[in-house]
């Protein structure tokens, strides 16, 4: 099974507003990446957070982590139009040699 | 970062015959992978392509079914062989660079008629 479970599987918010995207997994892990995917095509690498950070930023993504819940989330601020597509976490689970384990995902739609 | 592609983006193969995928990378990488996703789904790993030695795959997925090459550190190739309709996805190479982030290439869309 999946080693990521993904929340919401869908969300639907307007142009301007903030979307959070949830992520759980279920062992240990040196890191997890979020991606995404627009229609289908090739994944767009977003962040890596290492299991020793908490936190990390990029432009408008905001990654948090905690591994006493097992769990991650993606804030993107000021969302846009072209935000509009499908997020992935993956996990590097300890031991696995960077094997990546995907999460079920979650379908943005940003409308105008 | 890594820049990757793949060959062919996509294709439209008939049930019985195979296909061949390349992914090039535009630097010498150490760790490459294969995964697959099945349409309306996630990722699944198909194997972890070792330069210079047998792939190494996961649970479910075997070597005469998906022959994979890896002759140097830039370049890997997936064979999908004896096709059915069920092996219509998309399959995706990607590499760890040294600071443990993976990139992807763009996919090769395949439709199995």
């Amino acid at each position: 099974s999946q080693q990521g479970e993904e929340d919401p599987q869908a969300l639907s918010i307007q142009e301007g507003e903030n979307a959070t995207m949830n992520c759980s997994y279920k062992t240990s892990i040196n890191n997890l990446q979020w991606y995404r995917q627009n229609s289908g095509r090739g994944l767009v690498h977003l962040i890596l957070i290492r299991s020793n950070e908490r936190e990390k930023h990029s432009g408008r993504l905001r990654v948090t982590l905690d591994t006493s819940k097992k769990s991650s989330s993606l804030l993107i601020t000021a969302s846009r139009a072209a935000d509009t597509a499908s997020y992935f976490c993956a996990t590097d689970a300890r031991g696995t040699a960077s094997k990546l384990t995907f999460g079920t995902g979650t379908r943005l739609q940003v409308t105008l | 970062s890594a820049v990757i592609s793949q060959k062919p983006s996509r294709d439209i193969c008939q049930r019985g015959t195979s296909l061949t995928i390349q992914c090039q990378v535009d630097s010498q990488v150490t760790m490459m992978f294969w995964y697959r996703q099945q349409p309306g789904q996630s990722l699944t790993l198909i194997a972890t392509a070792n330069q210079g030695s047998e792939a190494t795959y996961e649970s479910g997925f075997v070597i005469d079914k998906f022959p994979i090459s890896r002759p140097n550190l830039t370049f890997s190739t997936l064979t999908v062989s004896n096709m059915s309709p069920e092996d219509s996805s998309i399959y995706l190479c990607s590499v760890r660079t040294d600071s443990y982030e993976q990139y992807f290439g763009p996919g090769t869309r395949l439709t199995v008629t």
